[in-house]
């Protein structure tokens, strides 16, 4: 267990749709980052959030967009559903936004845009 | 193109077998993760390289560093049906980027 959890553990959404995907951080890490991982495939790291505010973004379009709160939790929000959004998304935390820095990772969600 | 790139892809050995996952980059390594991933689950963190020619190790997995080579390896020895899951390597990147490889899937047959 590393005290990432992640919700919800599984979703199912139709394309064109909105959604929100949850993430609560080890105790006393500020630094949150979600990747998208496609079947078969290595993580992809979609944007990084270091309190409160995005620090750094993969490759990914506008519409994925996140938060983070006060107590370090942080959301991932997809709009304008596409199949191809369909894939685990993983949250990681760590305690400090620098380089060589472990990160925690949560189980994921498993989202399916049909 | 990927910037880190793992072989073999897959790999299935027999049980008690040792095996090397290699990990090659195309840019300067500033630090080499190495994680185990069960199928369809999160991330296990497994060690973290710093420096060129570093060396880990954790039970009967050792990780090793070739900054000038830009390329990790990761060494099983006597493989066990537990070791069997995804390996990824990671690296930072500048900009608060974090880059995985492709993976190496590996099944340890009893």
């Amino acid at each position: 267990e590393t005290g990432v959890t992640q919700s919800p553990t599984h979703l199912i959404k139709t394309r064109g749709q909105q959604v929100t995907l949850r993430c609560s951080s080890q105790s006393g890490h500020n630094t949150v980052s979600w990747y998208q991982q496609a079947l078969g495939q290595g993580p992809q790291f979609i944007f990084q959030y270091y309190r409160e505010e995005e620090n750094g973004r993969g490759n990914f379009p506008p519409r994925f967009s996140g938060l983070q709160f006060p107590n370090y939790s942080s959301e991932l929000n997809v709009n304008a559903l596409e199949l191809d959004d369909s894939a685990l998304y993983l949250c990681a935390s760590s305690l400090e936004a620098t380089v060589n820095t472990e990160a925690f990772f949560g189980q994921g969600t498993r989202l399916t845009v049909v | 193109s990927q910037e880190l790139e793992q072989s073999p892809q897959s790999l299935i050995v027999q049980e008690g077998k040792n095996l090397t996952i290699n990990c090659t980059s195309s840019k300067t390594l500033y630090g080499l993760y190495w994680y185990k991933q069960k199928y369809g689950e999160g991330l296990i963190f497994l060690m973290m390289l710093q420096k060129g020619g570093e060396e880990k190790s954790h039970e009967k997995i050792t990780a090793k560093l070739d900054e000038k080579k830009q390329q990790s390896s990761l060494h099983i020895t006597a493989s066990q049906p537990s070791h069997a899951g995804i390996y990824l390597c990671g690296a930072d990147r500048p900009g608060n980027q974090f880059y995985f490889g492709t993976g190496t899937s590996l099944t340890v047959i009893p």
